[in-house]
């Protein structure tokens, strides 16, 4: 297994344009995070999965935000008309999904839009 | 909500010094603590997974200590190296994870 993937690894992308991120987590994990990152701070949750279904989403995740986790699988992040404020590293990861497991993070999407 | 505070922020050390790293949260009722190593524009790489059962947690150089009743853990690093330069974040796990800002560690050779 090599891990928690995440791609593309860097994205540019004009403000108002949509973007998609994948994250393909470790197999058989039943769980998967996603979390934003900027600079100097901690990593921000945005939403989580078990298998397919959504089970919580943050306040962080406006309208313009959507995930999905199509049959307990990859998730895809979407970003509908970027903001400059939306410049950020997008991490993903995943976990067994019992209580005391270990979660393991992809190297992240970093998202840069101008 | 559980927040998460890292204390210092940031930390320089020469080589061969001990490193001690703090973490406090607000809400006990947590299933694990996991301490993270993220280096400057890369993803996180787990290093210990503290269960809320336990006190205490060794791999290698590193020991962490979790004592949950005060909201309290601590990463020791023995022996650091230039290696260990990188950004050190605590994340407590009430279902998701909550982080704290991260301690940033330079080790001088």
């Amino acid at each position: 297994d090599t891990g928690v993937s995440q791609d593309p690894r860097h994205k540019i992308t004009k403000r108002g344009q949509n973007v998609t991120f994948r994250c393909d987590p470790i197999s058989e994990h039943n769980r998967l995070y996603w979390y934003r990152q900027t600079l100097g701070q901690g990593p921000e949750f945005l939403t989580y999965f078990q298998n397919e279904a959504q089970l919580e989403k943050s306040r962080l995740l406006s309208d313009r935000f959507s995930a999905e986790r199509p049959k307990g699988s990859f998730s895809t992040l979407e970003i509908q008309r970027t903001e400059q404020g939306d410049s950020a590293m997008y991490l993903c990861a995943s976990s067994a999904g019992t209580k005391n497991t270990e979660a393991f993070f992809g190297q992240g999407t970093r998202l840069t839009v101008v | 909500k559980q927040e998460v505070t890292q204390i210092p922020a940031a930390l320089s050390v020469p080589e061969g010094e001990n490193l001690v790293l703090n973490c406090s949260f607000t809400d006990s009722a947590i299933y694990n603590l996991q301490w993270f190593r993220q280096d400057p524009g890369k993803g996180l790489t787990s290093l210990l997974l503290i269960q809320s059962s336990q006190r205490e947690q060794t791999s290698g150089r590193l020991n962490a200590s979790l004592d949950k009743s005060s909201g309290r853990s601590t990463l020791y690093i023995a022996a650091s190296q230039p290696g260990d330069s990188a950004t050190y974040l605590c994340a407590v796990d009430d279902y998701k994870l909550s982080f704290g800002a991260g301690t940033t560690v330079t080790v001088r050779a």
